[in-house]
C-alpha cells in the first residue's frame, strides 16, 4: 500500500541554524509529493509541490525540497530558521488507488531554540 | 478570495451523542476532502467528494459517520453516536483540480472532544 513516513516525530533547531526534515514515500510510479505546514490551531498550508521536471523544488517562506527517486524521499530545507518555523510539517502523497486521494505523513514538530 | 470555512471550531460532547459539522469550500472548487487529525498524527482521509459525488469513502466508518455535499457546494459530516476514539480535529479542505494535481486548501478545522 502507499505509504509516507516520517522518521523524525520532534525536531529542534536554534534560531538561524539549517533544518532538514525528512520523508520517505512508497509508489510504484513517478509520485506527485508535498509539504504542508501547520501552525498550532490552524490548517494545514502548503509549502511547495513537486510534480516532475527539477528534482529541486522551491515553496514559500524560504522552504526547498529534493525528490530522489533512488532514495525514495523527499526531504524539506530551510538554510535558516526563523523563531516563526515552529510548526508542524506534514509530508504528503497521493493514493496509489485514487490519485486525488492525499496521504500524510504523521508529521514531524519543528520546535525552535531562542 | 475567501477560504475554507468550518463550524463550530470546537465542540464537546458525551459519549453515545450526536454531532455536525459544516464546512463551505472555497467558491468554484469541485472537489471537497474531510480529513480526521487524531492528536499527534498526520491528517486521515474520511471522505472525498467531487462535485456532489463520492469519489472515496473507504476510511469512513459507516457505521457511525455519514457526510453529504448539498449541491455540490457545502458539506456536512456528521457523526451519531460519539465515541471516546472519535475526539479529533475534523478538517474540511477543497481543490479545484482534485488532490493530486492540485493544492489543497484548508480550513482551520473542527476540534471534537468526546467525554
Amino acid at each position: 500500500a502507499q505509504s509516507v513516513t516520517q522518521p523524525d516525530i520532534h525536531i529542534t533547531v536554534s534560531e538561524g541554524a539549517s533544518l532538514e526534515l525528512r520523508c520517505n514515500y512508497s509508489y510504484g510510479a513517478t509520485p506527485y509529493l508535498f509539504w504542508y505546514v501547520q501552525s498550532p490551531g490552524q490548517g494545514l498550508q502548503l509549502l511547495l509541490k513537486y510534480f516532475s521536471g527539477d528534482t529541486l523544488v522551491q515553496g514559500i517562506k524560504g522552504f526547498e525540497a529534493e525528490f530522489k527517486r533512488s532514495q525514495s524521499s523527499f526531504n524539506l530545507r530551510k538554510p535558516s530558521v526563523h523563531w516563526s518555523d515552529a510548526a508542524e510539517y506534514f509530508c504528503a502523497a497521493p493514493g496509489y488507488s485514487s490519485a486525488s486521494k492525499i496521504i500524510f505523513g504523521s508529521g514531524t514538530r519543528l520546535s525552535i531554540r531562542p | 478570495e475567501a477560504g475554507v470555512a468550518q463550524s463550530p471550531r470546537y465542540k464537546i460532547i458525551e459519549k453515545r451523542q450526536s454531532v455536525a459539522f459544516w464546512c463551505n469550500p472555497i467558491s468554484g472548487h469541485a472537489t471537497l476532502y474531510w480529513y480526521q487529525q487524531i492528536l499527534g498524527q498526520g491528517p486521515k482521509l474520511l471522505i472525498q467528494f467531487q462535485n456532489n459525488g463520492v469519489v472515496d469513502d473507504s476510511q469512513l466508518p459507516k457505521d457511525r459517520f455519514s457526510a453529504e455535499r448539498l449541491k455540490g457546494v457545502d458539506s456536512t459530516l456528521k457523526i451519531q453516536p460519539a465515541k471516546l476514539e472519535d475526539s479529533a480535529v475534523y478538517l474540511c479542505a477543497s481543490s479545484s483540480k482534485g488532490g493530486n494535481t492540485g493544492e489543497l486548501f484548508f480550513g482551520e478545522g473542527s476540534r471534537l472532544t468526546v467525554l
